[in-house]
């Protein structure tokens, strides 16, 4: 069964840029599936970010999209987040997600972003 | 953007009551509604595809239903494992968007 597990910078300053990656187990990277991050801020609900489809392109939450880059790297099993310019706002639960459709069949733990100087 | 108003936001209940959770829609999303389950500390699970459909591997006392705007989540004979953070997701049109979920607790 897909296991996918995130890592990255749980504190990044005001202004930088957030990078988190997606570690996905076995050989699901190279299966077709379409490839997620999602996020919750404090106290509030889910927030889908984008995600990344089996033909490469990729589709972002017009509220991040000038922000957001997700790409893919195969040789290393990962998926991967960057978000720009980030403020407190950006404070939040970083989930990743993988599919067969949409992206949403097999989600990871999560991780705290905190952006804080 | 469709906006999903999920509720309650937090029920309790009691071993063997059946529980609905209500997702509605603020536009028609079909049938492109998902259903997941979040305990605390653990991966979310996929329990609902398209409104009705039992993911394999998850017990028959869950069910979905509905369609177009109106969806529920019901577990039937509910039991102490069943505490959680239940939400729902509608894959309809962009941007994918969430309810803000319920949180079930068992007494």
């Amino acid at each position: 069964q897909l296991q996918l597990q995130e890592s990255g910078s749980g504190l990044v300053k005001p202004s930088q840029t957030l990078s988190l990656t997606c570690a996905v187990s076995g050989d699901y990277i190279n299966s077709g599936y379409s490839w997620s991050w999602i996020r919750q801020s404090p106290g509030k609900g889910l927030d889908w970010i984008g995600y990344i489809i089996r033909s490469g392109n990729t589709y972002y939450n017009p509220s991040l999209k000038s922000r957001v880059t997700i790409s893919v790297d195969r040789s290393k099993k990962q998926f991967s987040l960057k978000v720009t310019s980030v403020t407190a706002a950006d404070t939040a639960v970083y989930y990743c997600a993988g599919g067969i459709d949409y992206g949403f069949d097999y989600w990871g733990q999560g991780i705290l972003v905190t952006v804080s100087s | 953007e469709t906006t999903l108003t999920q509720s309650p936001a937090f029920m309790s209940a009691t071993p063997g009551d059946k529980v609905n959770i209500s997702c509605k829609a603020s536009q028609d999303i079909d049938h492109d509604l998902n259903w997941y389950q979040r305990k605390p500390g653990e991966r979310a699970i996929f329990i609902i595809q398209e409104g009705t459909t039992l993911v394999p591997g998850i017990p028959p006392r869950f069910s979905g239903s509905g369609y177009g705007t109106d969806f529920t989540l019901t577990i039937n004979n509910i039991e102490s494992e069943d505490a959680a953070y239940y939400f729902c997701l509608q894959h309809d049109n962009f941007p994918y968007t969430f309810g803000q979920g319920t949180k079930l607790e068992i007494k």
